[in-house]
This record gives C-alpha cells, structure tokens and sequence, in this order.
C-alpha cells in the first residue's frame, strides 16, 4: 500500500524557472493539501483541496498554483520560481471532506525538497 | 486563525532523562494533534487528544490536553536515542478543514 506519493524527491531550480510537483494517494481520500516546511515555522499550508474539482487557499498561496485533477492526484506548480520558495514540500491526504472529523489525522508524503538558486 | 507556539525548539537531553515539550494554542479548540518526524523522513501521527483531561501513552511518551488552559505537553519518560525526531503540535483551523501547526522541536537523545 503505497499512501501518500510524491515525486520528485529533490529538485533545483534557477529563479524564473517554472516546474510541477506531483502528489498521488491511494486510500481514496477526499482532501488532499500542500504544506511547506521551513527551519523555525512547522509546516504552513499552501493550498488544499476538499473534493474532486475544488481548491483552497491556506496560509501562503503567493506564487503558487494547484490543480486537482482527480480524486487521486493533486498538483502544485510555481509559475516563475523565486529564491523564497526554497523549502521541503509535502503532501497530505485525509478521508474526510471539509470539517476534520473526530480522531481523524492527515497522512503525509515522503517530501519534495526544492532549491531555488 | 489558530495559532501554536511549541518550545522549546531545540532539546538535548541525555539517555535515560524525563523532559517536557509544551504545546500552547492561541484559539478555543476542542482536540490536538501531535506528529513524529524522522530527519529526511515525512511525519506521521503519534497521537490525537479529543477532549479536556484526554492523555495518551505510547512506549515512553505520553500526551495530555488542558483546553482550558489551551495547552499540551508531550512528556518523554527514560530517553532514549530512537526517540530523537521533531515533534510537532497541530491544531484544527478557524473552519476545521485542515490543520495548523506549530514551529516543531528538535530533540536529540544522547547516549
């Protein structure tokens, strides 16, 4: 059972460069996040998505896009990336659709560590 | 918006010591999360705390919620050096659909 998969794990770009990071997950989940991590401030959430066809801004959406193409799979893209966004992405997936149920938890994938020179 | 606020961030403590990571939380909020983190590994759940009083335990680490008090604490009993991860707390957002977390701690077990 593979969980929550992302590719790639590491990643270097210029500044200006655009790429995708790429999430699946096989537990049938319904919402599906982005966080980023960086030294000294946790995880801060991105984008999320609730459903199928929908997307939310979290914390730090600037410079970033999302697509959620399907129940399984949900992107990340930065258009013209900036040396700010140097940091370790993650995905999360959890079953439930909007509010967090009672002892539900996010599952997490592996990481995407990106370098913005 | 929730706000948490862990320390400390950084902890050494030596095999076999006791120590505390505390959790305050900024929001009335009705249940806690706390996450593992392996270095270069991605996080996984240790534990949920779903109401005022709950405490948890698993192996050497044990996990209680004062919601009124809007605090947690992680209490490491005995150390030891597979123990030494970043621990975060998390907490659910002002609309309850994804989860915010605090700044993590750093704990290292030395022998």
């Amino acid at each position: 059972n593979a969980g929550v998969t992302q590719t790639p794990k590491f990643q270097v770009l210029k500044t200006g460069q655009s790429m995708t990071l790429q999430c699946a997950q096989d537990m049938n989940h319904n919402s599906m996040y982005w966080y980023r991590q960086d030294p000294g401030m946790g995880l801060r959430l991105i984008y999320y998505s609730a459903s199928e066809g929908t997307t939310d801004k979290g914390e730090v959406p600037n410079g970033y896009n999302v697509s959620r193409l399907n129940k399984r799979e949900f992107s990340l893209r930065l258009e013209s990336a900036a040396p700010s966004q140097t940091s370790v992405y993650f995905c999360a997936s959890r079953f439930g659709q909007l509010h967090l149920a009672t002892n539900e938890k996010l599952f997490f994938g592996s990481g995407t560590q990106l370098s913005v020179l | 918006e929730l706000k948490v606020e862990q320390n400390p961030l950084f902890l050494s403590m030596q095999e076999g010591k006791n120590y505390t990571i505390y959790c305050n939380y900024s929001t009335t909020s009705d249940r806690l999360y706390w996450y593992r983190q392996d270095p270069g590994k991605s996080l996984e759940s240790l534990f949920v705390l779903l109401s005022n009083g709950a405490v948890k335990q698993e192996g050497r680490l044990m996990a209680s919620l004062d919601t009124k008090a809007r605090l947690s604490t992680l209490h490491i009993t005995a150390a030891v050096h597979d123990l030494s991860a970043t621990y975060f707390c998390a907490g659910p957002s002002h609309n309850n659909n994804d989860m915010r977390f605090g700044a993590g701690t750093r704990l290292t077990v030395k022998p």
